[in-house]
């Protein structure tokens, strides 16, 4: 079935540090979103992008639509501990499949 | 606080029981999505009610069900529990019309089987 795969499944990181994370699929999709889940809370979104190579920032955070519409990419600027969570993408099928996940740690 | 009410936070039970997992939308959404991260996995969606109507269905077993209400707040019923059954089921809602991704979580609520 459908799989979204992200990378690096961790990662751990100095506050201050910036983070890259990505995801990738074998099938095309014309939404790609991405979520943050802090500890112990559900899911929020932190992006939408609805267009190839589509760039998009919100705050310390920038993503991008793949230009083969089979990825996407997320970029957190100056990281602080807040940050802390899981990231995931999402893409928008009937499925509402999630990715894998990115677990992020940063340390002061 | 998006919005999103789950009752009970946290929920034990033993094997082979049955528990009643309540969810209440955000004011004026009429979908509401069920879905469950077991631990260190993913989120796997499990169903999807529009306006009290079965939209969609994912990897729900046999012995789950749900359904909305009239006031849309919907309940996701979990029997014959199993061990591999504790999870963190969270609930989302969307409001009517809105693309599949304008989903808003509530906060879960977390089962344990023993």
């Amino acid at each position: 079935g459908q799989q979204l795969n992200q990378s690096p499944q961790s990662m751990f990181i100095q506050e201050g540090e910036d983070v890259s994370m990505n995801c990738t699929s074998s099938s095309i999709f014309n939404t790609w979103l991405w979520y943050k889940q802090d500890p112990g809370e559900g899911p929020v979104l932190l992006i939408a992008l609805y267009k190839a190579g589509e760039l998009t920032s919100n705050g310390r955070l920038t993503a991008q639509f793949g230009i083969t519409r089979k990825d996407s990419f997320l970029n957190i600027s100056a990281s602080i501990p807040s940050d802390v969570g899981i990231y995931f993408c999402r893409v928008n099928t009937d499925k509402l499949i999630f990715g894998t996940g990115t677990r992020l740690q940063v340390f002061p | 606080d998006s919005g999103v009410t789950q009752t009970p936070k946290h929920l034990i039970t033993a094997t082979g029981q049955r528990v009643t997992l309540r969810c209440s939308p955000r004011s004026g959404d009429l979908s509401v999505y069920w879905y469950q991260q077991s631990l260190d996995q993913g989120l796997q969606f499990l169903i999807q009610y529009y306006n009290g109507e079965e939209r969609a269905k994912g990897n729900i077993l046999e012995r789950f069900s749900a359904q909305q209400f009239p006031d849309l707040h919907s309940e996701l019923n979990l029997s014959s529990l199993e061990l591999g059954d504790s999870a963190l089921y969270f609930c989302a809602s969307s409001k009517q019309g809105a693309p599949h991704y304008e989903q808003y979580f509530g906060p879960g609520t977390r089962l344990t089987v023993t």
